[in-house]
């Protein structure tokens, strides 16, 4: 009963290149959510997708990041032209229905990105 | 809008103490409340939830948390504590619409031997 996978567990990128985080769900969970953790801090919402849909990206820079969701494969976290800042561990989360407000939300391990 | 405020981002307890983990929400709406742990390098595991049933939540390793609505806050609670227990832990609320969880800062709890 596999959980949520994210990979690589740790990434690292020289300042301009393209950082691509992949997340697969839990089995029968439609609904993915990615996180950022910046140290010290807490994690902050990015994006929501269902499949081939993204339904909130309130939390999600308005440059260089994007996100997605295919009908097949992992959902992909793609950050263009990375910088310094962009440092941080990026979590995702599925879960069995959207919407639900008490619907518990089940967390990968991470992907942990250095930017040099 | 919702959020939640985390009181002391560390906290150091004896083992065997009582571990007491301070949670404040703000939201619009009746909230649905939760609390997470995250030990090092790893995701958040859900601990327990507030979902508008009874106020006295139990969850796992034996945490509990009490949602007082006159007082807004959350606060997690576990009778004795061990050296297991050390890790970050976060409240979090969801939002209204239920597409995003907003989290607290986190409290990383120490406990000494």
């Amino acid at each position: 009963n596999a959980g949520v996978m994210q990979n690589p567990r740790h990434l690292v990128r020289r300042r301009g290149q393209e950082a691509r985080l992949r997340c697969s769900p839990m089995k029968g969970h439609s609904h993915v959510y990615w996180y950022r953790q910046l140290p010290e801090e807490g994690l902050k919402f990015m994006v929501y997708l269902q499949k081939e849909n993204i339904i909130d990206e309130s939390g999600m820079p308005k440059e260089r990041f994007s996100a997605e969701f295919p009908k097949e494969g992992p959902s992909i976290l793609r950050i263009q032209q990375v910088v310094r800042g962009d440092s941080a561990a990026y979590f995702c989360a599925s879960s069995a229905s959207g919407g639900v407000r008490e619907d518990e939300q089940f967390f990968g391990p991470g992907t942990r990105l250095t930017v040099l | 809008a919702q959020s939640v405020t985390q009181l002391g981002s560390h906290v150091s307890v004896s083992e065997g103490a009582l571990v007491l983990l301070r949670c404040n929400y703000s939201s619009s709406v009746p909230p649905y409340l939760f609390w997470y742990v995250q030990y090092p390098n790893q995701g958040l595991q859900l601990l327990l939830k507030y979902t508008s049933a009874a106020t006295l939540v139990k969850g796992i390793n034996g945490f509990e948390a009490e949602f007082k609505k006159s007082e807004t806050s959350f606060h997690l609670t576990k009778p004795s504590a061990h050296m297991s227990d050390a890790a970050e832990y976060f409240c979090a609320v969801s939002a209204a619409g239920g597409f995003k969880t907003i989290f607290g800062a986190g409290t990383r709890l120490f406990v000494k031997a």
